[in-house]
């Protein structure tokens, strides 16, 4: 079936920039999505992009899709404390109106 | 507009009991989904509605779990009766079309706790 992996975890230093990577098996995805949970809060859509686009920035954040490799990445710049989170990846279900997510990935952002 | 709201946030019940849970959508919103993230695991998609009727309920884990959406507007989603394993964080998300570009909005959550 459909199948979207995300590493779990992700520590790194105010200021440095944030990679999280996200990797989906249904290649017939139209939309790819970024998800943010901030602790006792709902799911907040990030970003998201086209499967036709390879690359869509947005102020800080800077999302890449390797559509051959069915990888995609969430940047974040000059990371920030209240970045800390967990960061869903979702890909919308070819021929489906449901998203698949991943296990999500808790960024955790240190002085 | 007002978001999308669950009842209750949280909820502990015994196993055995019954429990059920509420989402009002945004307004106009004809599309209304609820998904449920068990034990820190992906995100799972339980069921779909169009307007009152169910389009896709294929998620949903067995028959102790019933959605309901009367009149297209909010939606119940009744555990009945609980077990163990029902335990975790419910979400309920709205479109007023195909998700699309949009996205779903969703609702903060109602974090189960059989015990």
């Amino acid at each position: 079936g459909e199948d979207v992996e995300q590493s779990l975890f992700l520590s790194v230093r105010e200021g440095d920039s944030s990679v999280i990577n996200c990797t989906y098996t249904d290649s017939s995805s139209t939309y790819l999505y970024w998800y943010k949970q901030e602790p006792g809060a709902g799911l907040q859509l990030l970003t998201y992009i086209f499967s036709n686009m390879d690359m869509k920035q947005d102020q800080r954040l800077t999302v890449l899709l390797n559509k051959k490799d069915k990888h995609l990445s969430l940047r974040i710049a000059d990371t920030q404390t209240g970045d800390s989170a967990i960061y869903f990846c979702a890909v919308l279900s070819g021929g489906y109106n449901k998203l698949i997510f991943g296990a999500g990935t808790r960024l955790a952002v240190h002085p | 507009e007002a978001g999308v709201t669950q009842f209750p946030s949280h909820s502990v019940i015994e196993k055995g009991q019954t429990v059920t849970l509420r989402c009002d959508p945004i307004s106009g919103h004809d599309n209304l989904y609820w998904y449920r993230r068990v034990m820190g695991k992906e995100i799972k998609f339980l069921l779909h509605f169009v307007k009152e009727s169910k389009q896709d309920e294929s998620g949903m884990p067995n028959n102790r779990f019933l959605a309901e959406r009367t009149g297209g507007t909010y939606s119940t989603l009744k555990v009945q009766p609980a077990e163990l394993e029902d335990s975790g964080v419910y979400f309920c998300a709205s479109s007023h079309g195909p998700s699309g570009g949009y996205g779903y909005t969703f609702g903060s959550g109602t974090r189960l706790t059989v015990v």
